[in-house]
């Protein structure tokens, strides 16, 4: 069964301050992929980064990028440049026939 | 907006009654999935339907039942609803390109918030 775990129930960072998000998961599949989705008071589910789990190399968009270690089942969110508008809930996911979600992190960012 | 449509956006019935949840995919998508997020939790699984057949099921409850139609749109039916049913519902669509392999991330809808009174 998969599972997705997020330790962190609450973060905080400055802004312009970088920030990491843990996320460990348990699958038996070879093949998988994981995600990243933000979710503001408006409530919308955007998504964020994925990665391929075949891939080695670490996923990036702009300021947001993963740390990605497939042998301890590790991916963490590192958002850089922090801005206010990156204050939201943070959940990470993992798809093998469906998509699974961690409990979230509350991120705050401060002036 | 997203592409997905979820109709309608906010709903409110008593205990007992019966309700049915609308979505309608992005174009091109042919999986839709349906989550449950109460207050202040994560996303729970209920079900996904790929191009009309049930692909997966979640922890979803015997009172829940949902289908997706030839046009590919679905409908989450919710009966003898409990106050405790009270919560967020999305539904997500997807670009299969095999079917139970969402692999290029789900695109959410903006979800129904069902209150139960």
């Amino acid at each position: 069964a998969q599972t997705v775990t997020q330790s962190q129930p609450e973060m905080s960072v400055q802004e312009a301050e970088t920030v990491t998000l843990s996320c460990t998961y348990d699958t038996s599949e070879s093949d998988y992929y994981l995600f990243w989705y933000k979710q503001p008071p408006s409530r919308q589910m955007i998504l964020v980064i994925r990665q391929e789990a075949y891939k080695q190399q670490n996923a990036t968009e702009n300021r947001f990028s993963v740390n990605f270690q497939k042998a301890a089942k590790s991916f963490s969110l590192k958002i850089s440049d922090s801005q206010l508008g990156d204050a939201a809930m943070y959940f990470c996911a993992s798809n093998t026939d469906k998509l699974i979600f961690g409990t979230g992190t509350r991120l705050q960012v401060f002036p | 907006d997203s592409g997905v449509t979820q109709t309608p956006k906010h709903l409110i019935t008593a205990t007992g009654q019966r309700v049915t949840l609308r979505c309608s995919p992005r174009s091109g998508d042919l999986s839709v999935y349906w989550y449950q997020q109460s207050l202040d939790q994560g996303l729970q699984f209920l079900i996904q339907y790929y191009n009309g057949e049930e692909r997966a099921k979640g922890n979803i409850l015997e009172r829940f039942s949902a289908q997706q139609f030839p046009d590919l749109h679905s409908e989450l039916n919710l009966s003898s609803l409990e106050l405790g049913d009270s919560a967020l519902y999305f539904c997500a669509s997807s670009v299969d390109p095999r079917p139970g392999q969402g692999n290029y991330g789900y695109t959410f809808g903006s979800g129904t918030r069902l209150t139960v009174v």
